[in-house]
């Protein structure tokens, strides 16, 4: 089992719908986490981070966290086709000292 | 207010050839990491070091070694360099193991 678990996609979007994105990780004792977006050819640029149970929003954006199932989802309402982009879940594994470590990324492509 | 600096930003290799990847950072951060990231994947983290003087093995060590050389500085040597090595590397950093990290702009290795 991978430490940090993301569908791969493509997920399809229609331009100004929701897009869900959904993370799981195997370490129950983690307590940060991150979502980083990723255009082609670019470093990865951190978008939210979440560290208590519930919702956090930033703008169009919302990350939420459920420890006791283990998973962290992020949700893009009113998609653009400029969130067009690969997004990276991370978690700093307690278990691992901390130690950053990401998903393979879920792939979002917003259609006009 | 760079960041975090990497260089160079492409390399071609010859297989067997050496070199160092260097990276710096500027934000007073006590941890840096280094990740390689090949097509349709996720970050691969290499080497992790939590604080000034300690660095610790990742998912994927074999063929690398790293020096944190200060509290700004932590490189990436490849010894005999294999074209299974053809990668982006990104070095990133953050305040502490579980906060948010910062990426550097990456190095695109290529070795032939």
């Amino acid at each position: 089992q991978k430490e940090v678990e993301q569908n791969s996609g493509p997920l399809s979007v229609p331009e100004g719908a929701i897009a869900s994105l959904n993370c799981t990780y195997s370490d129950r004792g983690s307590q940060s986490f991150f979502w980083y977006r990723q255009y082609s050819g670019k470093s990865p640029e951190l978008i939210m981070f979440i560290y208590s149970n519930g919702d956090k929003e930033d703008g169009r954006f919302t990350a939420q966290l459920n420890k006791a199932s283990q998973y962290v989802s992020l949700l893009i309402r009113d998609s653009q086709p400029s969130d067009s982009a690969t997004y990276l879940c991370a978690v700093a594994i307690k278990a691992a000292g901390n130690k950053l470590t990401f998903g393979g990324g879920t792939r979002v492509l917003v259609k006009p | 207010n760079a960041g975090v600096t990497q260089t160079p930003k492409f390399q071609v290799l010859k297989t067997g050839q050496s070199m160092t990847l260097q990276c710096a950072q500027d934000m007073n951060h006590n941890s840096m990491y280094w990740y390689r990231q090949d097509p349709g994947m996720g970050l691969r983290l290499i080497y992790y070091s939590a604080s000034e003087g300690t660095t610790d093995k990742g998912e994927v060590p074999n063929g690398y070694n790293v020096s944190r050389l200060n509290k700004r500085e932590f490189s990436l040597r490849l010894e005999s360099a294999a074209p299974s090595q053809t990668s982006v590397y990104f070095c990133a950093s953050s305040l502490r193991g579980n906060t948010e990290a910062f990426f550097g702009q990456g190095t695109r290795l290529t070795v032939v």
